[in-house]
C-alpha cells in the first residue's frame, strides 16, 4: 500500500466550476497534510496545508481533513485556465518536515 | 512564505564529470533541507534529507557515494552529481523545512534541470 494515494487523473473541468481533489494516507500518525501545485516544468509550489479535522479555506481553495477516515481532500471553486496544473498531496512523516507525496493529480480547465 | 534558491537554473555536462548543485534559503536558516528528483510526468522522488552539521540521510536505492550532500551552513545545502552518465539527466528540486506553529512545512528551490550528454 502507498503511503498517500491521490484520485488518478487527468481531471479535466470546465470554467467557473468546482475541481475536486481527492487524497488518502495510511499513516494514521500523520499530522500535518499539504496541497502543493506544480505546473509543468516548474517546482512545486505550496498553496494549503491543514492540520486540524474539518474544512480550511483560503481563497478559491478548501482543504478538507478527515482524519479518521484518513482522507484530505482539495476544492477548487471558481476554476480558472490559469489552475491548470499537477496537484501534490503531501503528508509529514517526521518531525524535521520529512514529507511523502503522492503520485499528482494533473487538472485541465477549458475556456 | 520562505524563499529557497537554487544555482544553476539549467545545466549541461559531459558524461563523467562531476555537476554541483546549489540549494539556499534566503529568509530564513534551514536545519533540515531536502533533495528531489523528478522524471518527465513523474512525481517528485526523494533522495535525501540535509542535516546542517552532519551527514545526510539517503533514501533506500539512492547512492550516497554518487549524489554528495553537504550542509555547510543553517543557509546551504549542495548536492554533487559525481560521474554523471546520460541517466543521471533530470530535474533535481531543493527544498527547505521551516517550523510554522506546531508543525514544519517545506518550500522548494525552483529547480536544476541537468542534461548529461
Amino acid at each position: 500500500q502507498k503511503e498517500v494515494e491521490q484520485n488518478s487523473g487527468p481531471l479535466s473541468v470546465p470554467e467557473g466550476a468546482i475541481a475536486s481533489l481527492n487524497c488518502t494516507y495510511s499513516d494514521r500518525g500523520s499530522q500535518s497534510f499539504f496541497w502543493y501545485r506544480q505546473y509543468s516544468g516548474k517546482s512545486p509550489e505550496l498553496i494549503m496545508f491543514i492540520y486540524s479535522n474539518g474544512d480550511k479555506e483560503d481563497g478559491r481553495f478548501t482543504a478538507q481533513l478527515n482524519k479518521a477516515s484518513q482522507y484530505v481532500s482539495l476544492l477548487i471553486r471558481d476554476s480558472q485556465p490559469s489552475d491548470s496544473a499537477t496537484y501534490l498531496c503531501a503528508v509529514n512523516r517526521g518531525r524535521v518536515g520529512k514529507l511523502s507525496f503522492g503520485a499528482g493529480t494533473t487538472v485541465t480547465v477549458r475556456a | 512564505g520562505a524563499v529557497v534558491s537554487q544555482h544553476p537554473s539549467r545545466v549541461i555536462c559531459k558524461s563523467g564529470t562531476s555537476v554541483k548543485i546549489e540549494c539556499r534559503s534566503l529568509d530564513f536558516q534551514a536545519t533540515t533541507m531536502f533533495w528531489y528528483r523528478q522524471f518527465p510526468k513523474q512525481s517528485l522522488m526523494l533522495m535525501a534529507t540535509s542535516n546542517e552539521g552532519s551527514k545526510a540521510t539517503y533514501e533506500q536505492g539512492v547512492e550516497k557515494d554518487k549524489f554528495l550532500i553537504n550542509h555547510a551552513s543553517l543557509t546551504l545545502s549542495t548536492l554533487t552529481v559525481t560521474s554523471a552518465h546520460p541517466e543521471d539527466s533530470s530535474f533535481y528540486i531543493c527544498s527547505a523545512s521551516v517550523l510554522a506553529g506546531v508543525s514544519y512545512e517545506q518550500y522548494f528551490g525552483p529547480g536544476t534541470r541537468l542534461t548529461v550528454t
